[in-house]
């Protein structure tokens, strides 16, 4: 089990310019999160898909944020007009349905300069 | 909206002493509360969770959960420098399928060999 992989680990962009962070949910789990770490602001939820579709983003920023799930492999987050209030770890997390724990990404680390 | 509070922010221990950490919620209709633990540069990752009142223990680790108070806590026993690391408090307000989950602002704690 490789666990819930986010690409790319890393990632700089210029302020303004458009960032595409990926997930791949554990195989078989049927929930994916995603949230937001701060040291200011700690572990922030974002948005949430259950069988694809989307159930709750009420975390989103409205206006630059979008969350989509084509299909049960991967999710993605995309972030445009970046702005460096947007600098963060996003981590995502993906879950069974019937369960309750949420196993989480190793993150994205996103730089805005 | 749900406010989720850990105290302390930090805390050092030696190795072997007994470390409890406290979480404080807001909306007494919260049903799941969890705790997870990262490693600097880690993903959070599960500890253990309750959903009614009362105390689980697994291991070295034992969480006690009292909602009329709108309290839970994590206590560890015989702590190891290993169990160095910021502890996450969670609560979700899922009822049939636990959701997104809110997060304090965590406790880091140290512990000195």
């Amino acid at each position: 089990n490789a666990g819930v992989i986010q690409t790319p680990r890393h990632k700089v962009t210029g302020k303004g310019q458009e960032a595409t962070l990926w997930c791949e949910p554990i195989s078989g789990h049927s929930a994916v999160f995603w949230y937001r770490q701060t040291i200011v602001q700690g572990l922030e939820f974002l948005t949430y898909f259950r069988n694809q579709a989307p159930i709750d983003d009420s975390g989103m920023p409205k206006e630059r944020f979008s969350a989509q799930m084509p299909n049960q492999s991967h999710s993605t987050l995309k972030i445009q007009s970046t702005q460096p209030q947007d600098s963060a770890v996003y981590l995502c997390a993906s879950k069974l349905g019937y369960q309750d724990t949420q196993y989480f990404g190793p993150g994205t680390r996103l730089l805005v300069l | 909206q749900q406010k989720v509070q850990q105290s302390p922010e930090s805390l050092i221990v030696p190795e072997g002493a007994m470390t409890s950490l406290n979480c404080t919620f807001s909306d007494s209709a919260s049903q799941y509360f969890a705790w997870y633990r990262q490693h600097s540069g880690k993903a959070p990752k599960a500890l253990m969770s309750i959903f009614s009142n009362g105390e689980k223990e697994e291991g070295r680790f034992t969480i006690h959960l009292n909602k009329a108070s709108l309290h839970f806590s994590l206590h560890i026993r015989d702590s190891q420098p290993s169990d160095s690391a910021l502890y996450l408090c969670a609560v979700s307000m899922g009822t049939q399928v636990v959701g997104q989950l809110t997060f304090g602002r965590g406790t880091r704690l140290q512990v000195y060999a």
